[in-house]
């Protein structure tokens, strides 16, 4: 598709299982952040990727959380032992990076719930 | 790192009224300044962006002004519509600490009353 695409759309999940959540970034996009959102409230910054640079992992809440990006593409957010202060929409976003027009791009979000 | 604050976080305006809503940024070298509106349940999209060679930019009964001295900027909507009825983020994109990083402002949300 054309713009940026997450999944799963929605996640229930029980306490203390991990979940996996997946961003698919528009084609040549190198910068994509991971941003949660508690309802009501503002964009929480967890991890920016841009390029081949290392990581700003600065906004991860704790070391339950970690996400991965394989070069350009894919990313995905991984959250270890759910407690239910995780329950958010996760938005991903991507763009064309310093060098482009700097337009962010959000996907539709995961909505996950721990139960 | 950048650090962006963002007033007012609740705006209520009657319709056709004005609204205004302020953003400071810390990060001297940041050049680049857009807004997204998020309207409730949908996804954050910009709507008016602006880099740092311009003071003030406009799009129909959208406006943004920038001042690099004193680090602020603003988004100004005119002849407000129900429509406009939604949270409002700034940010800016700094180059100290994280790199080439958009930071978000905590967001306004904006009611346009009947």
């Amino acid at each position: 598709g054309a713009g940026v695409s997450q999944s799963p759309s929605n996640k229930v999940t029980e306490k203390g299982k991990d979940v996996e959540l997946r961003c698919d970034p528009i084609s040549g996009h190198t910068a994509l952040y991971w941003y949660r959102q508690r309802l009501g409230q503002g964009l929480e910054f967890l991890i920016y990727f841009q390029g081949n640079s290392a990581p700003d992992k600065s906004g991860l809440p704790s070391d339950r959380f970690s996400a991965e990006r394989t070069g350009e593409s894919v990313s995905t957010l991984t959250i270890q032992r759910t407690q239910q202060e995780d329950s958010a929409v996760y938005l991903c976003a991507s763009s064309f990076g310093p060098s482009g027009t700097g337009e962010l791009f959000f996907g539709e979000g995961s909505r996950l719930t721990v139960l | 790192g950048e650090n962006v604050e963002q007033h007012p976080s609740t705006l209520s305006v009657q319709e056709g009224d004005s609204a205004v809503i302020k953003c400071t940024y810390s990060d001297s070298a940041s050049n680049y300044f857009p807004w997204y509106k998020q309207e409730l349940g949908k996804r954050p999209q910009l709507i008016i962006d602006i880099r740092s060679n311009v003071g003030e930019k406009k799009d129909q009964r959208i406006a943004v002004t920038l001042n690099k001295t004193a680090k602020h900027f603003s988004l100004h909507i005119t002849e407000t519509q129900p429509e406009d009825s939604a949270v409002y983020f700034c940010a800016a994109r700094g180059f100290t600490g994280g790199g080439n990083k958009l930071t978000f402002g905590t967001g306004t949300q904006l009611k346009v009353e009947l």
